[in-house]
């Protein structure tokens, strides 16, 4: 089985680029979030889409970071312009929608590493 | 807002030993549920173990197992018999449901993580 796709594994670019980050979750899967993981403050929740919505987004930085959905097979994470304390570990994780039972697993994709010059 | 601590950044255990690492938590809720989750050095994160918080039972999956003290809000993961293989991060993350959001509505929370070092 495929699991959660991210791309790219590795980004290296130079501060005030635009940067951005994808991912594709596991097939049937509604539930779609981002992380990010730095030592300084360990796996931090970004954002989180069901359906493709974003339902919350409260964990997002700031303004320079967005998150797109656009449809059930993809979303991206962009940071612009980027600055250097966004180096971190990005990951993207998908599970089926929770039931009130909020027994369903996520599944994590790979992560994307990046680091800003 | 919701807490999560795990108070060992680091910890060792020869290999086929046992250890336990600490997780506690702070919650006014009475409905959630618990994880672990591993993260080795290819940085996958690996579902380990969860824990339904209306369960009295510790869950358990084969090495793993958990001590879930609800009124004491610990959730406390024991590996037994070590291996190499389970030297990695390990993270502790509470989950609960956020009120009038609907089904998938939920607010995940996780501690900073305990890194294992298992020696051979």
């Amino acid at each position: 089985d495929a699991g959660v796709i991210q791309s790219p594994r590795h980004e290296v670019t130079e501060m005030g680029q635009e940067v951005t980050l994808r991912c594709k979750p596991i097939s049937g899967h509604n539930s779609l979030f981002w992380y990010r993981q730095t030592m300084m403050r360990g796996l931090e929740l970004l954002i989180y889409f069901n359906n493709n919505v974003p339902i919350d987004d409260s964990g997002m930085p700031e303004d320079r970071f967005s998150a797109k959905m656009p449809n059930a097979s993809f979303s991206t994470l962009k940071i612009q312009p980027s600055e250097p304390r966004d180096s971190a570990v990005y990951f993207c994780a998908s599970s089926p929608i929770l039931s009130t039972r909020l027994n369903q697993p996520q599944h994590f994709g790979d992560g994307t590493r990046l680091s800003i010059l | 807002a919701q807490t999560v601590t795990q108070s060992q950044p680091e910890m060792s255990v020869q290999e086929a030993e046992t250890v336990t690492l600490s997780c506690t938590y702070d919650t006014s809720e009475s409905n959630y549920y618990l994880f672990w989750y591993k993260q080795p050095p290819s940085r996958q994160m690996i579902l380990v173990i969860r824990q339904e918080a209306y369960k009295q039972q510790n869950a358990t999956e084969n090495r793993f197992s958990v001590n879930f003290q609800k009124a004491a809000k610990s959730f406390s993961l024991k590996i037994s018999d070590s291996q190499l293989g389970d030297t990695a991060m390990y993270f502790c993350a509470f989950m609960k449901t956020l009120a009038g959001g609907g089904a998938g509505s939920y607010q995940l929370t996780f501690g900073k993580g305990t890194k294992l070092s298992v020696i051979p």
